[in-house]
């Protein structure tokens, strides 16, 4: 599976949109990119996922550019309960594929 | 969206014991789950992938006789930590893909975190 690079941290301001980066420049054709999020102490939370084209669900819009090199998710109204570590991963299709997790990028929500 | 379930949320047990934990997910029939673990300030480590009724497939450096996994059912894997010791202390999360429209999703339980004393 592809590497992906993410920023070590970020801070928004609550009811501020929030714009993660994803850089995955060694992607392939078949490959999707998944978002997850971990709060403290909890199981990953699937966010969203897409392969070419943007998606928007009622957590997130996922934004691929067109060389699929990298991807941009959007929390559009940041709460202080979106405070946790965000997760770029890429991932082949197929039910043998798996997850495997960097380190993420840690997104602090502030008043 | 999908369900996981894990039990039990915390477990504290000595030394030497063995500690089993369950991952079940509610909602839909998981053929494949694997198991992770993260330690503190640490990523999600990959440990091991199971098919319902297969043997499951551990991952580089992960002891498959210390860490037994059996996927007997669609719906249930078990982790169990045989002859525990305190550097297996940790956060143990599963998580089950399924068929139909959970197919290429995974979904996460909310995790186990173990103490061994």
């Amino acid at each position: 599976d592809a590497k992906t690079t993410q920023p070590t941290s970020m801070d928004c301001a609550e009811g501020r949109a929030a714009n993660l980066p994803c850089n995955h420049s060694t992607i392939s054709g078949n490959e999707y990119v998944y978002w997850y999020r971990q709060i403290h102490s909890q199981g990953p939370q699937y966010i969203i996922h897409g392969l070419k084209n943007n998606e928007t669900n009622e957590m997130a819009s996922l934004i691929i550019t067109e060389d699929r090199k990298s991807s941009t998710l959007i929390l559009p109204h940041a709460t202080l309960r979106d405070t946790a570590v965000y997760y770029c991963i890429v991932r082949l299709t197929g039910t043998a594929s798996k997850l495997t997790f960097g380190t993420g990028t840690r997104l602090q929500v502030t008043l | 969206g999908a369900v996981v379930s894990q039990h039990p949320s915390w477990v504290i047990c000595k030394s030497g014991t063995s500690v089993k934990i369950e991952c079940r997910s509610l909602d839909f029939q998981a053929t494949t789950m694997f198991w992770y673990r993260q330690f503190p300030k640490q990523s999600l480590m990959l440990m091991a992938t199971s098919n319902e009724g297969s043997k499951a497939t551990y991952e580089q450096g992960v002891e498959k006789d210390k860490f037994l996994i059996n996927h007997a059912s669609l719906t249930l894997s078990t982790l169990t930590v045989t002859s525990a010791h305190p550097e297996d202390s940790s956060f143990y999360i599963c998580s089950a893909k399924g068929s139909g429209s959970n197919q290429e999703t995974q979904y996460f339980g909310p995790g186990t975190r173990l103490l061994v004393l």
